[in-house]
């Protein structure tokens, strides 16, 4: 049972545009909502988090949107730029790190220049 | 070195051999997870241990051992691997597992293994 739905798969977006990833959980218990940055040969980067208290956080071209009463979540990547272009991760937790984060299956961004 | 460091970097061995990975966090944490990455599979959590005690494992076949010595050291010890076992993995760490700051998981470069 995944209970981290991610998409799209994979996305391309013209330099400047607007990229787009949502994420739908399944378990209430959920309380920490990550997004990670992965480019080839590396690790997973924590990108930017949200708490389900607030329903928007952003960090410079970074946007979390999080509706708690549909349980979905959204990075917006605001101007993006072929820098940009990576893996997406979203990742959901709750109740501490002894269960984990629980990941979405990731989408493939290409920013074309 | 800073942040977490994994080695070796890419592995290949055989299914009759045994190999270790080990991953070191520099971040003065006091958790540490494995990880495993697989392709077309989300990222499955494995083992999870704080202050060197074992409180996740995750229906991870006997064939991956860990051994946390300390905070800042953590093993995957592999024998008898089966080829579907090649994959991504992960070394992460966290403050701890108890307050705000423990949600907040910094990863490794991972081990890139592949059985033959």
């Amino acid at each position: 049972q995944q209970q981290v739905k991610q998409s799209p798969q994979s996305l391309i977006v013209q330099k400047g545009g607007i990229s787009i990833i949502n994420c739908a959980y399944e378990n209430t218990a959920f309380d920490y909502f990550p997004w990670y940055q992965q480019f080839p040969g590396k690790g997973p980067a924590l990108l930017i988090a949200i708490r389900p208290d607030v329903s928007e956080k952003k960090e410079g071209r970074f946007t979390i949107s999080f509706n708690k009463s549909a349980k979905q979540f959204s990075l917006h990547i605001m101007d993006s730029q072929p820098g940009d272009s990576a893996t997406y991760f979203c990742a959901a937790m709750g109740g501490g790190g002894a269960d984990g984060l629980t990941f979405g299956k990731g989408t493939h961004l290409i920013i074309q220049p | 070195e800073t942040g977490v460091t994994q080695t070796p970097r890419h592995l290949v061995m055989g299914m009759t051999n045994k190999k270790s990975l080990k991953c070191e966090q520099h971040l003065g944490h006091n958790a540490m997870y494995w990880y495993k990455q697989s392709a077309k599979k989300p990222l499955e959590l494995m083992f999870v241990y704080s202050l060197e005690e074992r409180v996740e494992n995750n229906s991870v076949p006997s064939r991956f051992s860990p051994e946390c010595p300390n905070s800042s050291h953590l093993f995957l010890h592999l024998h008898t691997l089966q080829p579907e076992d090649s994959a991504l993995y992960l070394c992460a760490s966290s403050q701890d597992l108890a307050s705000a700051e423990a949600y907040e998981q910094y990863f490794g470069p991972g081990t890139r293994l592949t059985v033959t």
